[in-house]
């Protein structure tokens, strides 16, 4: 079955760039019904959207980080990630990556999409 | 636009209880539900109209009324004791955004 684990350094520095993987394994990340997507988790908090990839590598991301975050596909590597500029200590946090279906419509006429598979997630701390 | 959540609710063992997500996304977009219990990821419970992905049990259910999203679990387990959140497109499609967080204790 699918799965997907991240990874990266555990420890970024304030003002340095957080860069996280996520490998997907017994699937493809080049499917095309499928967006691949990163959220992330404060120690104690809720859980904040932060973008998500297709793997064409047409992105869309969370307003309120996208002037700090870069995400890219190696659909070669069966691999997306992400790269957050400029980090403080309110980035420090769990970062989890995702599949993320793509926009659906049901017969009511609304959309819905979901966050259907998880990876187990990986804790970065910034501090110096 | 956000999404809003009571922060914590309570249900007696065996008994049913009703979680709700509001938000102006939600008159036109359908909620995903999502489990999390502590140091897991989250595991996603309900999407679309009224979904379960495979191995969620029946008893988890949701419903959408105006701007609510309601995520309803008849008969409620011990094992369903954890933080609930929903998620929804907002209005300009391209985004997505969680609700606050609902801390579901089981009496």
């Amino acid at each position: 079955q699918l799965q997907l684990q991240e990874s990266g350094p555990g420890l970024v520095k304030p003002s340095e760039t957080l860069s996280l993987t996520c490998t997907v394994s017994g699937g493809s990340i080049s499917s095309s019904d499928y967006n691949w997507g990163w959220i992330r988790q404060p120690p104690g908090k809720g859980l904040e959207w932060i973008g998500s990839i297709y793997y064409t590598g047409s992105t869309f991301y969370n307003p309120s980080l996208n002037s700090r975050v870069t995400m890219s596909v190696d659909t070669s590597k069966n691999q997306f990630s992400l790269k957050l500029y400029s980090v403080t200590a309110a980035d420090t946090a769990v970062y989890y990556c995702a599949r993320h279906p793509l926009l659906l419509v049901a017969a009511t006429g609304w959309g819905y999409d979901a966050f259907d598979i998880w990876g187990q997630g990986t804790l970065v701390t910034v501090s110096s | 636009s956000e999404l809003t959540q009571d922060p914590a609710v309570s249900v007696a063992l065996g008994q049913t209880v009703r979680i709700t997500c509001q938000g102006d996304n939600l008159r036109s977009y359908y909620a995903s539900w999502y489990q999390q219990k502590p140091g897991q990821a989250p595991v996603l419970v309900i999407f679309g109209e009224n979904n379960r992905p495979s191995g969620i049990p029946d008893r988890f259910s949701g419903s959408s009324s105006g701007n609510t999203a309601s995520l309803t679990i008849t008969g409620a387990q011990a094992e369903d004791e954890a933080d609930y959140y929903c998620n929804s497109r907002d209005t300009s499609v391209s985004r997505n955004v969680f609700g606050t967080g609902t801390k579901l204790t089981v009496l």
